[in-house]
């Protein structure tokens, strides 16, 4: 069975505290995405990863951070520095070349 | 700076009717435009890409639209069913890496 998987689907963490966000995929894409989407918006690019070991800032990336140690996988830390952590994030992936974006079930964040 | 606007946060029809939803932007030229269907709480799924030179594109019971002149895109959902009910994102797809945007979608409620 073929796709992205996310987890936890609902993390809850205290105010200051760093927390990663898993994102993996077996469709052999290169491309991952890091998103985040908030009640009336539209998805905002957190960060994204092209091919392994390389992975460049998107609109919002103050306050996040990534790996791409695995093809595979592309987790996200949300540091103490984020203002606003609390959302819903978003993995997906893609095969060039069109952009088109499988996405993973999400993970919806709350810090208390 | 670049827009994409949805137009009607949200859009109530009846069963059988045909849905149609709009996609409008600004200082953008897209090379590709996406229509993604996302249910609450759940990634979206793509449903069709569009090319710039592409004037309609249809699948089953949906057809899109994409006029470069008046930087739009119309999505219609033919006889509409309660199953549809969900929120219609689109998304601009430059030429350059990682230029894609979405909209913030319309939620779509398909009464029977």
């Amino acid at each position: 069975d073929g796709g992205i998987t996310q987890s936890p689907k609902y993390l809850f963490r205290k105010e200051g505290q760093n927390v990663t966000l898993s994102c993996e995929q077996n469709l052999n894409h290169d491309a991952m995405y890091w998103y985040r989407q908030d009640p009336g918006q539209g998805l905002r690019l957190i960060y994204y990863s092209q091919i392994v070991n390389d992975f460049q800032k998107g609109d919002i990336a103050e306050g996040y951070s990534v790996s791409r140690e695995k093809k595979e996988s592309f987790p996200l830390t949300v540091t103490s520095a984020q203002k606003n952590p609390t959302a819903f994030y978003l993995c997906a992936s893609s095969l060039p070349p069109l952009d088109t974006q499988y996405f993973g079930p999400g993970t919806r964040l709350t810090v208390l | 700076s670049q827009k994409i606007e949805q137009n009607s946060e949200a859009l109530n029809i009846q069963e059988g009717k045909t849905a149609t939803l709009t996609c409008n932007y600004t200082n953008y030229s897209p090379a590709y435009l996406q229509w993604y269907r996302q249910d609450p709480g759940r990634g979206p799924v793509f449903l069709l890409l569009i090319r710039e030179n592409e004037k309609e594109k249809r699948k089953e019971r949906l057809k899109v639209t994409f006029d470069t002149t008046l930087k739009q895109s119309l999505f219609h959902i033919t006889a509409s069913q309660p199953a549809d009910s969900a929120t219609y994102l689109c998304a601009l797809d430059g030429v350059l890496d990682n230029d894609m945007r979405f909209g913030a979608g319309t939620r779509l409620t398909v009464k029977p």
